[in-house]
């Protein structure tokens, strides 16, 4: 079955350390990939998106995330966070079947002073 | 450019009511989707419109419905609710297949 798996539910940092969050997903072909962020009681903001092309892919927000067909990942990081990067993330993914936009179960950033 | 908006931003509903939930997408934007968003249940498609059509459906009961207007905007209705459709109702657009979606900021809708 087509899924989307965020392993990591919650994850605490330092602000200024680095993060990395983790997205795997079960699809027959690669499908179009994404990372949107959520602050509380928001709608979901764009971060960065993989169609096709360079596997390593800038965002906004010091975001960037790197394809790897080989490992079925796609993983969002952050070379130095800041206590604004605080919120929840989800990864993201449109099938080439059914152009259905399917996420993750997202992960919880705590940044930590 | 205005972006994706909602209305209304809050919604309080009586179990057995129905509710009705408005979306306009960005300009240009024919493709209209709707997630619905409940506690520790993360973001679950419900319907997917576009140029007026209903192209994708996800796993809820029938009283969950929709349409698209002319003008691509959309609504979404839910017939006999229940106190577990309390949730934020988020609407997303975007300009055609296999684009980025562009998220608004919601309707918290709780039934009581």
């Amino acid at each position: 079955a087509q899924s989307v798996t965020q392993p990591d539910i919650h994850i605490t940092v330092s602000e200024g350390a680095s993060l990395e969050l983790r997205c795997n997903y079960s699809y027959g072909a690669t499908p179009y990939l994404f990372w949107y962020v959520q602050s509380p009681g928001q709608g979901l903001q764009l971060l960065l998106k993989y169609f096709s092309g360079d596997t390593l892919v800038q965002g906004i927000k010091g975001f960037e995330a790197e394809f790897k067909r080989s490992q079925s990942s796609f993983n969002l990081r952050k070379p130095s966070v800041h206590w604004s990067d605080a919120a929840e993330y989800f990864c993201a993914v449109v099938s080439s079947n059914d152009y259905k936009l399917s996420f993750g179960a997202g992960t919880t950033v705590t940044v930590r002073a | 450019e205005a972006g994706v908006t909602q209305s209304p931003t809050h919604l309080i509903k009586t179990r057995g009511q129905q509710a009705t939930l408005r979306c306009s997408p960005i300009s240009g934007h024919t493709s209209v989707y709707w997630y619905q968003q409940a506690l520790g249940l993360g973001l679950q498609f419900l319907l997917w419109y576009d140029e007026g059509e209903e192209r994708n459906r996800g796993n809820f009961p029938p009283r969950f419905s929709g349409r698209q207007f002319p003008n691509y905007s959309s609504e979404l209705n839910v017939n006999a609710l229940e106190l577990e459709d309390s949730a934020l109702y988020l609407c997303a657009s975007s300009l055609e297949l296999n684009t980025e979606a562009f998220f608004g900021q919601g309707t918290r809708l709780t039934v009581v």
